[in-house]
């Protein structure tokens, strides 16, 4: 059984930083590529990252360039988002989920990351 | 990286279809045929339900089907159900390892 259980999530004031990971068991992670997807209290989906299979791609949601960077230990059947200089709009849940066929077929449960004073 | 537009509502009584819009451009949803579909209840994580415009991954029930037209992608659910009420996202590939979600569409059955 796929599974994606993300950690990391907790209260931040407004430009601090915070790591999410999320681990992954039931599949051959470094087969397939990976995003991260968050969703603001009452609101949308909205696409934050991609990651390719082996690492050496990634891209970014215009809101997070340059603040956030998403990595991957394939060894440690892991994915990371590193956040910095967190704003009060960043506050959402935070997904990861699982690449294939061009959409996203298996999803965590997801970690909130509060960004207040 | 502009949402996709998606009624925010739409509604059904059990055993009608209903269909439900995503509209982008030619960057987004005209431009690929990688448009999903995801349905997700309360406090729950989502589920994909429609990859590839119009296919179904196993366990889907095929009462849902997905198609598109230009830069319009659409998702009908057939006979609703009770379970069928959820919100409803669209997505799809803006080029470049790039994705773009739509604002979700609450669907009621009533």
């Amino acid at each position: 059984e796929v599974q994606l259980v993300e950690s990391g999530g907790g209260l931040v004031q407004p430009g601090g930083s915070l790591r999410l990971s999320c681990a992954a068991s039931g599949f051959t992670f470094r087969t397939y590529w990976m995003r991260w997807v968050r969703q603001a209290p009452g609101e949308g989906l909205v696409w934050v990252s991609h990651i390719n299979d082996d690492g050496s791609r990634t891209t970014y949601a215009d809101s997070v360039r340059g603040r956030f960077t998403i990595s991957r230990d394939n060894a440690k059947n892991t994915l990371y988002l590193q956040m910095n200089s967190l704003r009060v709009e960043d506050t959402a849940v935070y997904y990861c989920a699982r690449g294939n066929y061009r959409a996203l077929d298996s999803w965590g449960q997801g970690t909130l990351v509060t960004v207040s004073s | 990286q502009s949402a996709l537009t998606q009624p925010p509502s739409a509604s059904g009584s059990p055993g009608q279809s209903v269909a439900i819009s995503c509209t982008g451009t030619s960057g987004d949803v005209g431009g690929y045929n990688y448009v999903s579909w995801y349905q997700q209840h309360p406090g729950k994580a989502p589920k994909l339900m429609i990859y590839e415009v119009s296919k179904r991954p196993s366990g889907v029930p095929d009462r849902f089907s997905g198609s598109k037209s230009g830069n319009t992608a659409s998702l009908t659910v057939s006979g609703l159900q009770a379970e069928d009420e959820a919100d409803y996202y669209c997505s799809s590939d803006a080029g470049s390892d790039t994705w773009v979600f739509g604002g979700g569409t609450k669907l009621t059955v009533l």
